[in-house]
């Protein structure tokens, strides 16, 4: 079945440092990959998606490639500041075969904090 | 904005007791899903639903039940709630079932069973 993979965490970081968190999956065809982000005492929300090989989702400097050639899509930001502290959680949606009814399979979430 | 709502925040309850949980959308949405969160398990579905009074299994659907009898409002029933049900539940929605449709969640519900 369909299983998505993310580095273990928690991770800290300085604020202005460099974050990336890895994603890699399996499915069966070819999936829709997306980035959600729990910040503290609320529920998920779509931080970016990819749909098709090649694509780069993008959102408040956050981005992602969806790569086929290595089944991954990791997340990365360039300068990340004290109000990006959250959990991160990579899934994917997989219609191949019948229809999935956008049924979301989760990586098993990153806890990110950013100090000062 | 599309807005989902989850009936309480905080519940306790006592092992046996049957409990009810219940998820509002106010978008129109054909789809609305159940999910329980277990740290370093991330989501796991329980069940969801793709029409009024659709049902299906997700991945852990045992001890639970859904009702969905109008398009808005989807409820999940602990038939007789256990102490390995404590966790967060999550409820989301999407517009249609298409494998790019973005979920839109609730705020979630943190049920301790006693």
């Amino acid at each position: 079945g369909d299983s998505v993979t993310q580095m273990e965490g928690p991770v800290t970081l300085s604020e202005e440092a460099f974050l990336t968190i890895n994603c890699t999956y399996t499915a069966t065809g070819y999936p829709s990959l997306f980035w959600y982000v729990q910040y503290p005492g609320e529920g998920l929300q779509l931080l970016l998606k990819a749909t098709k090989a090649d694509d780069k989702g993008s959102n408040k400097g956050f981005e992602a490639t969806y790569r086929k050639e290595t089944t991954s899509f990791h997340l990365e930001k360039g300068s990340v500041q004290v109000s990006d502290s959250a959990v991160y959680f990579c899934a994917l949606s997989d219609s191949t075969g019948g229809t999935s009814y956008g049924k979301l399979t989760f990586g098993q979430g990153t806890i990110l904090t950013v100090h000062p | 904005d599309v807005k989902v709502t989850q009936s309480s925040r905080y519940l306790v309850k006592r092992t046996g007791e049957k409990v009810f949980l219940e998820c509002v959308q106010d978008m129109d949405h054909e789809n609305m899903f159940w999910y329980r969160q277990d740290p370093g398990l991330g989501l796991r579905l329980i069940y969801f639903s793709y029409d009024v009074k659709m049902k299906e299994k997700g991945d852990i659907p045992e001890g639970y039940s859904v009702s969905r009898e109008k398009k808005e409002r989807f409820s999940l029933i602990l038939e007789s709630a256990s102490t390995n049900q404590t966790s967060m539940y999550l409820c989301a929605s999407s517009l249609t079932g298409l494998a790019l449709e973005t979920q839109y969640f609730g705020p979630g519900t943190r049920l301790l069973v006693l």
